[in-house]
């Protein structure tokens, strides 16, 4: 069972829908990390949280850390929010970044 | 302020062959990371710089090096290529070498081996 777990592998959606994307994990963690993948491959570095809630935008990320779950929100979605997006964990004993699968999105017009 | 930048974007190399890649870090930011990305594997975690010392290490076999100049920059070195290291390889800054630090990556460098 890999550490971090991504749902759904591949989501696609019509724009203006509210998109979910989960990420649940089983290590210890200093902090969780969701990034954006575009093709061609440049990272950006969406959210970085420890605990409660973020927002950015249309972005709203979440975590409960008795739960080990992390959620990444998009409302009003748009085709340009086709991308990648990484779940990756900071453990509580190193520094190198634990990553999930990714979960590739995919919004149509 | 400039992002992280990697160079080259794309390379293509023979097997047995060797090659370093470069990434110069957001200014100021002293800990570089970097990571290698296949289909098969995601992302992998190849090692982390910081102030010139490598902090952590990840399973990749002795081919695998890097390095950290005094002004932050880092290289990576692969040498005696192989097929299965044609990859997307990330680098990452960050300001200080720590786990609640946020990590800014670079476009990548495409390496293809034939």
């Amino acid at each position: 069972k890999n550490e971090v777990e991504q749902s759904p592998q591949n989501l696609t959606a019509q724009e203006g829908e509210f998109i979910t994307i989960n990420c649940s994990y089983s290590v210890g963690i200093s902090a969780l990390h969701w990034l954006q993948q575009h093709p061609g491959g440049g990272i950006v570095s969406l959210f970085m949280l420890s605990s409660g809630k973020k927002k950015h935008g249309r972005l709203i990320a979440t975590i409960n850390i008795q739960e080990k779950h992390s959620s990444l929100h998009i409302t009003a979605s748009h085709p340009r929010d086709s991308a990648v997006y990484i779940c990756a964990v900071s453990g509580d004993s190193n520094y190198q970044l634990i990553w999930g699968a990714g979960t590739k999105l995919i919004i149509k017009p | 302020k400039a992002g992280v930048t990697q160079t080259p974007r794309y390379l293509i190399k023979t097997r047995g062959q060797q090659v370093t890649l470069s990434c110069s870090p957001i200014s100021g930011h002293r800990s570089v990371s970097w990571y290698q990305q296949t289909p098969g594997q995601g992302l992998q975690f190849l090692f982390e710089y910081f102030s010139e010392t490598q902090r952590n290490k990840g399973n990749f076999p002795g081919r695998f090096s890097g390095r950290q100049f005094s002004n932050s920059r880092s290289e990576m070195n692969v040498s005696t290529l192989e097929l299965g290291d044609s990859a997307l390889y990330l680098c990452a800054s960050s300001f200080i070498s720590s786990r609640n630090t946020e990590a800014f990556f670079g476009q990548g460098t495409r390496l293809t081996v034939v």
